[in-house]
């Protein structure tokens, strides 16, 4: 059962350097999102999608981009890293945007920049 | 902002009950609540949630007290492996907040 996978696990990055953060589901959920967690934080919502070509910002999207081709993936694009940047970063999806529908969560990138 | 409030740090002994509770004063009608745990360095994991009745499944408990302004995620007989963040969360429209929510620490 592979759920959500993320990858890469880990990355270090330079200021200034791009860099795209895979997300893939095989569970056929309509829902997906990005969240990323800072030392000793929650998670706040970068941005998310209802479905395949459907976007929308969440908390936090400055600086991030999204796409949403497939129902399977959801990548997420760091266009100008930034040291503001480093943090740890968890794609979630659901089946639906029912409130009764549990989000099912990757095991995070894990991205400083230096 | 997270609508929750947990204590920070909690204890457990291996074997007891973990009695983990949340109070979310300000809940409106639709709002669930939801349990999710993070054990280091990996992703939240889905617990449990309900909306006005008790709740339980293979993992743990959930009470919602009849005004619904607080909760208790029970954890039956805690072991080594329950040590984790456990996280409350209100959520009516997708919307997740996460708080800071408590750590559990279970000792042998």
């Amino acid at each position: 059962n592979a759920g959500v996978t993320q990858t890469p696990k880990f990355r270090i990055l330079k200021i200034g350097q791009s860099m795209t953060l895979q997300c893939t589901q095989d569970m056929n959920h309509n829902y997906m999102y990005w969240y990323r967690q800072d030392p000793g934080m929650g998670l706040k919502l970068i941005y998310y999608s209802v479905g395949a070509g459907i976007t929308d910002k969440g908390e936090v999207p400055n600086g991030y981009n999204v796409s949403r081709s497939t129902t399977e993936d959801f990548p997420l694009r760091l266009e100008l890293a930034a040291p503001s940047q480093t943090s740890v970063y968890f794609c979630a999806s659901s089946y639906s945007d029912s409130p009764n529908q549990p989000q099912h969560f990757g095991d995070g990138t894990r991205l400083s920049i230096l | 902002d997270a609508k929750t409030t947990q204590p920070p740090s909690m204890d457990c002994a291996e074997g007891r009950a973990a009695n983990l509770p949340c109070n979310h004063s300000t809940i409106s009608g639709n709002e669930y609540v939801y349990w999710y745990r993070q054990i280091h360095s990996q992703g939240p994991q889905y617990i449990i949630h309900g909306l006005k009745n008790n709740e339980t499944n293979e993992m743990a408990s959930l009470i919602i007290t009849e005004d619904r302004k607080s909760s208790t995620l029970i954890l039956p007989h805690a072991t080594l492996r329950d040590t984790a963040v456990y996280y409350c969360i209100v959520m009516e429209n997708n919307d997740m907040r996460f708080g800071a929510g408590t750590r559990l620490t279970v000792k042998p």
